[in-house]
């Protein structure tokens, strides 16, 4: 069976300071997909940032990147330069390629960003 | 390009009633899934449509719970006799078709309360 941890149920940041969300996952698929989703209190899922399992290097999108280690089944990501607008829930989520495409989440960390 | 979209944004209704909700998904997108979300959890996944074919059925989908997506375009989830543990944010997304791991885009879920 999958499963997605994410084990920081809250963090804090500093605005323009660098943060890191951890997530590991389990899976038994050789192909699968990881990807992280941001979630303001208005409830919208806005996609962030994808990883496949194949994929070498680590994903960037603006200011979001991955931290992407396989061996470990981990798939942290990072946000540099942190905003106001960055506060809101962050999921982790991961779809196999046996699974028919379903995301399976995680908790969820809840970021507050301080002016 | 206009992104997933779902109605109502927000349902009240009373304990025994019927209920349903709409998602109409990214046009080029043949497949469509429905999600559940409570309070502080990660989104759980209900049921997907490839096209007008409902591939697949979580066993969090009770017998009360039905999914339509007649034309293969814009899907409907009918609750039956709501029950107050029924009160939950029901996201829909939708994905092309090309692999299990492609991207999903969320809409911006209906949220149900039964009193």
């Amino acid at each position: 069976a999958q499963k997605i941890t994410q084990t920081q149920p809250g963090m804090f940041v500093q605005e323009k300071e660098a943060v890191t969300l951890d997530c590991t996952y389990d899976t038994s698929d050789q192909s699968y997909g990881l990807f992280w989703y941001k979630q303001p209190s208005s409830g919208e899922m806005i996609f962030l940032i994808y990883q496949g399992s194949y994929d070498e290097q680590n994903a960037t999108e603006g200011r979001y990147s991955l931290n992407f280690q396989k061996a470990r089944k981990s798939t942290n990501l990072v946000i540099s330069a942190s905003q106001l607008g960055d506060s809101a829930m962050y999921f982790c989520a991961m779809s196999g390629y046996n699974q028919g495409g379903k995301l399976i989440f995680g908790q969820g960390t809840e970021l507050s960003v301080k002016p | 390009d206009t992104g997933v979209s779902q109605d109502p944004r927000h349902k009240i209704t009373k304990r025994g009633q019927n209920v349903t909700f709409r998602c109409d998904p990214i046009s080029e997108h043949n497949r469509l899934y429905w999600y559940r979300q409570t309070l502080g959890q990660g989104p759980e996944f209900l049921t997907y449509f490839q096209n007008e074919a409902q591939l697949e059925k979580s066993r969090l989908l009770s017998d009360r719970f039905s999914a339509e997506r007649p034309k293969g375009s814009f899907s409907t989830l009918e609750i039956q006799r709501t029950e107050q543990g029924d009160s939950a944010m029901y996201l829909c997304a939708s994905s092309s078709a090309g692999r299990s791991t492609d991207t999903q885009y969320f809409g911006p879920g209906t949220r149900l309360t039964v009193l």
